[in-house]
């Protein structure tokens, strides 16, 4: 079984709906990211959250927001999608301890439309 | 604000050969820079990390330096083969502890 897994993994949706994109780890990493993949533009993070309590912004988090609901468990929200939020999103996750310096371990991604 | 510079043009390489991607970083020296594979419509898979006070790391047919003077690290693939194929990210962080920034990639061809 995949260690970081994301639903759903395709979703098509109108502008103003409200979506949320799940994510779940096996990994039992104390942190975990939400990042944003657009053509040429490469990986954006959206938010991260270091534990449980603690969340935080990234470079693009204005229209997202997120929640911890566990240390296994992350979810992103579209409040009221609109069609440039259209991208594909990755959940992923580290670990502190890690000597690696914070290698990131990548979910499969959801390839989320707004039309 | 850090930026990082891949370069963007698909880079098409004759198997056998060695593939050499390059990753420049603005202003101030990374504690860690990290290269990622990318398949089409997969998520990234982590390959090295080396430090600011290495100057290079080998593993297998991958070698990775980092060149804090003129800040940039080149990514080699020796011996490379069409299952090489895909797209490579460069990615660096300031600490253990500190987020990562991601380039926008490289995407590599090897022909047979």
């Amino acid at each position: 079984d995949a260690d970081v897994t994301q639903t759903p993994r395709n979703r098509i949706t109108k502008t103003g709906k409200r979506i949320m994109l799940e994510c779940s780890q096996t990994k039992g990493h104390d942190r975990m990211y939400w990042y944003r993949q657009d053509p040429g533009l490469g990986l954006r993070l959206i938010y991260y959250s270091f534990d449980v309590k603690d969340i935080n912004k990234g470079e693009i988090s204005d229209g997202y927001s997120v929640s911890r609901q566990a240390q296994a468990k992350f979810s992103l929200s579209l409040e009221s999608a609109i069609p440039n939020q259209t991208a594909l999103y990755f959940c992923a996750t580290s670990d502190p301890g890690s000597w690696e310096g914070n290698e990131q371990f990548f979910g499969p991604g959801t390839r989320l439309t707004v039309l | 604000s850090q930026k990082i510079e891949q370069n963007s043009e698909a880079l098409n390489i004759q198997e056998g050969k060695t593939a050499t991607l390059t990753c420049n970083y603005t202003n101030y020296s990374p504690a860690y820079l990290q290269w990622y594979r990318q398949d089409p419509g997969r998520g990234p898979v982590f390959l090295l990390l080396i430090r600011e006070n290495e100057k290079e790391k080998r593993k297998e047919r991958l070698k990775v330096t980092f060149d804090t003077t003129l800040k940039q690290s080149l990514f080699h693939i020796t011996a490379s083969q069409p299952a090489d194929s895909a797209t490579y990210l460069c990615a660096l962080s300031y600490s253990s502890a500190s987020k990562i920034i991601f380039g926008s990639g490289t995407r590599l061809s090897i022909r047979p």
